[in-house]
C-alpha cells in the first residue's frame, strides 16, 4: 500500500558510505516535508532527519538528508556496526489524507 | 523529558474489540497532533490514524475506516484508539507517536518521539 518506494537493502563495509533513496509522487514528497526514521532491531522507530535535511539534537552529522524533485535521499557516512537497522522515509500524503511511510530499507554493515 | 507510554494491547478473538491508551508527559499535550502507527510482524510501518491538536480533525487509513476511532482527552493527557471488528490482519505492534511541530500547517510534519509500542494479537 506504500506509495513511497525504497530499495529493500543496502550494504557497505565499516567506514564506508551508503545512500537510501525514497521515490514518490507529487501528492506527497513534491509538496510536503520528508522525514527519515531509524528502527534498530526490536525497538521503536526513532527520528533521524526532518524537513528533508535537518537533524534533531543528538543525531550525529554522519546522517544527512536531501531532496530532488519527487525523491529524497538519506546518506550515512562513516558506517558503523551500530547503524545496522531498518530505515524508513515518511511524509504526509494529501491524496490519501494520511502520513505514509516508505517500504523500508535494511542497512547491513559487512 | 517527553514520554509516551502505550497500554491496552493483548490477545483478542476475530470480531472482538480493544481500546488502546497512550499516556503522554513532558510536553503540552493539547498543542500537538498525535497518531497511532502500527507494524505487523516482519512488515513495515503504517499510520493507522491521526488526530489534530484540538481533536476536531481525524484521519484514518482506508483499511480501518468505520472500525477504529481515535480520540484524545487533554485533561488526562491521554490518546486513545478504540478498535472494533478486529481482524487477523490487524495483528501488529501499535505505536503512539507525537507530531514534531506544534500547530503545524500540515496534519503531521514528522513523528518525534514514539512510544515503546503495545502488541495486539487477533487470533482464535
Amino acid at each position: 500500500q506504500s506509495v513511497l518506494t525504497q530499495p529493500p537493502s543496502v550494504s557497505a563495509a565499516p567506514g564506508q558510505k551508503v545512500t537510501i533513496s525514497c521515490s514518490a509522487s507529487s501528492s506527497n514528497i513534491g509538496n510536503y516535508y520528508v522525514s527519515w526514521y531509524q528502527q534498530l532491531p526490536g525497538t521503536a522507530p526513532k527520528l533521524l532527519i526532518y524537513d528533508y535535511s535537518k537533524r534533531p539534537s543528538g543525531i550525529p552529522d554522519r546522517f544527512s538528508g536531501s531532496k530532488s524533485g519527487t525523491s529524497a535521499t538519506l546518506g550515512i557516512t562513516g558506517l558503523q556496526t551500530g547503524d545496522e537497522a531498518d530505515y524508513y522515509c515518511g511524509t504526509w500524503d494529501s491524496r490519501q489524507s494520511t502520513y505514509v511511510f516508505g517500504t523500508g530499507t535494511k542497512v547491513t554493515v559487512l | 523529558e517527553v514520554q509516551l507510554v502505550e497500554s491496552g494491547g493483548g490477545l483478542v478473538q476475530p470480531g472482538g474489540s480493544l481500546r488502546l491508551s497512550c499516556a503522554a508527559s513532558g510536553f503540552t499535550f493539547s498543542t500537538y497532533a498525535m497518531s497511532w502507527v502500527r507494524q505487523a510482524p516482519g512488515k513495515g510501518l503504517e499510520c493507522v490514524s491521526t488526530i489534530s491538536a484540538s481533536g476536531d480533525s481525524t484521519y484514518y487509513t482506508d483499511s480501518v475506516k468505520g472500525r477504529f476511532t481515535i480520540s484524545r482527552d487533554s485533561s488526562k493527557n491521554t490518546l486513545y484508539l478504540q478498535m472494533k471488528s478486529l481482524r487477523a490482519d490487524d495483528t501488529a505492534i501499535y505505536y503512539c507517536a507525537k507530531d514534531g511541530s506544534p500547530a503545524a500547517a500540515n496534519p503531521i510534519s514528522w513523528f518525534d518521539p514514539w512510544g515503546q509500542g503495545t502488541l495486539v494479537t487477533v487470533s482464535s
